[in-house]
């Protein structure tokens, strides 16, 4: 069972532009929701998470926004730079336990 | 170093054979988890360390697959007569207390192939 969808699978951008992705969940019991990113032969980073209590938290060019009757967040990559070229993973965590990912997106910045 | 580490960074072996996967945490992290990641797809949760005991192994797809981490740091993966299907990469991730946040830091991983 998947608990956690993410889309697209893919995306293009063209630089300077918003990259937009999302995801759903399943699970109410689900308190801590990080995105993050992986570069080709690395390990997922950290880029930024949120609390279901907020519903919205931004960190420089990134910014969640967080749905809790809907049980969907997202991820917003503003002024999207050739740099952000990744696969960028959604998750879900219940009770410090362990990370439910989403299927991850490959998104391509193009100059 | 002040990241997770993990050794091998590749491995091959062939089917039937017996690997050792290692994982090194963040110093002073008492949470270490284990995760598997075949291509184009998300990380799948195996097991959850906190300190020396298992706390949640419901993640091992079958008895072939054992991890240990006798002294509460380092955690080694071990697998039993490898598959083909054993194939991916391999990550850990420790973390620090949920009042320190709680967030996962993860390691390079090990790409494993079974041929």
């Amino acid at each position: 069972q998947q608990q956690v969808k993410q889309s697209p699978q893919s995306l293009i951008v063209q630089k300077g532009g918003i990259s937009i992705i999302n995801c759903a969940y399943e699970n109410t019991a689900f308190d801590y929701f990080p995105w993050y990113q992986q570069f080709p032969g690395k390990g997922p980073a950290l880029l930024i998470a949120i609390r279901p209590d907020v519903s919205e938290k931004k960190e420089g060019r990134f910014t969640i926004s967080f749905n809790k009757s809907a049980k969907q967040f997202s991820l917003h990559i503003m002024d999207s730079q050739p740099g952000d070229s990744a696969t960028y993973f959604c998750a879900a965590r219940q009770a410090g336990n362990m990370l439910t990912f989403g299927g991850g997106t490959r998104l391509m910045v193009k100059p | 170093g002040a990241g997770v580490s993990q050794t091998p960074s590749n491995k091959v072996t062939e089917k039937g054979k017996y690997v050792e996967l290692r994982c090194d945490p963040i110093s002073g992290h008492t949470a270490l988890y284990w995760y598997r990641q075949s291509l184009g797809q998300g990380p799948e949760f195996l097991i959850y360390f906190q300190g020396t005991g298992a706390a949640d192994d419901s993640g091992l797809p079958n008895d072939r697959f054992f991890a240990v981490r006798p002294e509460g740091s380092v955690s080694t993966l071990k697998i039993q007569r490898t598959e083909r299907g054993d194939s991916a990469v391999y990550l850990c991730a420790s973390s620090g207390t949920p009042l320190a946040g709680g967030e996962q830091f993860f390691g390079p991983g090990t790409r494993l192939t079974v041929l």
